[in-house]
């Protein structure tokens, strides 16, 4: 069974912290992908990864940073949280480009 | 650009009822691949269907159903004789082929069943 696997369902985090959110996927699959979704403003990507160690910015990077140091691991970076990156935190990964993308659970981020 | 439109932002529907949610897409690519993905509750998105762009048949899954018409850049989700368990945020997707693209997804339907 495919699976995507987020670290956390549920944080909460105080402004100025740096935060992980970690991502593991188990099908072997070339890219990964963060998304952040909004009320009203559906999945924005923030970043992805077609390989280990390369990464691509969406359409909203500032403020994430993140790492991809091993295929199956991709790790979305807050530097200094902040409140309104209080979110939803998806990763996603593909096969090749043509394919579906698999999602993980999901994380509720709370930046108090 | 690649972009993806629901306009519906909420639907109610009693149970029993067929439903349909609109997607319309704009690419500039001659290929391209299009998905429609359900998000229960729980959080989690479920992967429904993929279509790409050179198959316009529709497709039929039970009791979904899907019309893509590439004349009109859309590909239409309809669910006939809704269950409460179809309560759901549906998103549509696009991707291109050409290079390492992401999904770019529609800012979602939300479909609410009444018992």
């Amino acid at each position: 069974d495919v699976k995507v696997t987020q670290s956390s369902r549920y944080l909460v985090k105080r402004t100025g912290e740096k935060v992980f959110l970690e991502c593991v996927q188990d099908m072997d699959h070339e890219n990964m992908f963060w998304y952040r979704q909004d009320p009203g403003l559906g999945l924005r990507l923030i970043y992805f990864s077609y390989d280990v160690k390369m990464k691509e910015k969406g359409d909203i990077p500032e403020g994430y940073s993140v790492s991809r140091e091993k295929k199956e691991r991709f790790s979305l970076i807050l530097e200094s949280a902040s409140t309104n990156q209080t979110s939803m935190y998806l990763c996603a990964s593909s096969g090749d480009k043509n394919t579906e993308a698999f999602f993980g659970q999901g994380t509720r981020l709370t930046v108090v | 650009a690649q972009k993806v439109t629901q306009a519906q932002t909420e639907i109610s529907v009693v149970e029993k009822e067929d439903v349909t949610l609109d997607c319309v897409y704009e690419t500039r690519d001659t290929t391209y691949y299009l998905f429609w993905y359900k998000q229960p509750p729980s959080g989690e998105l479920v992967f429904l269907i993929r279509r790409n762009s050179f198959d316009e048949q529709n497709e039929i899954s039970g009791r979904y159903s899907w019309n893509f018409q590439k004349s009109t850049s859309s590909f239409n989700f309809t669910i006939t004789a809704s269950q409460v368990v179809d309560s759901a945020v549906y998103f549509c997707a696009l991707r291109e082929p050409s290079g390492n693209t992401p999904l770019v997804f529609g800012k979602g339907t939300r479909l609410s069943v009444i018992a």
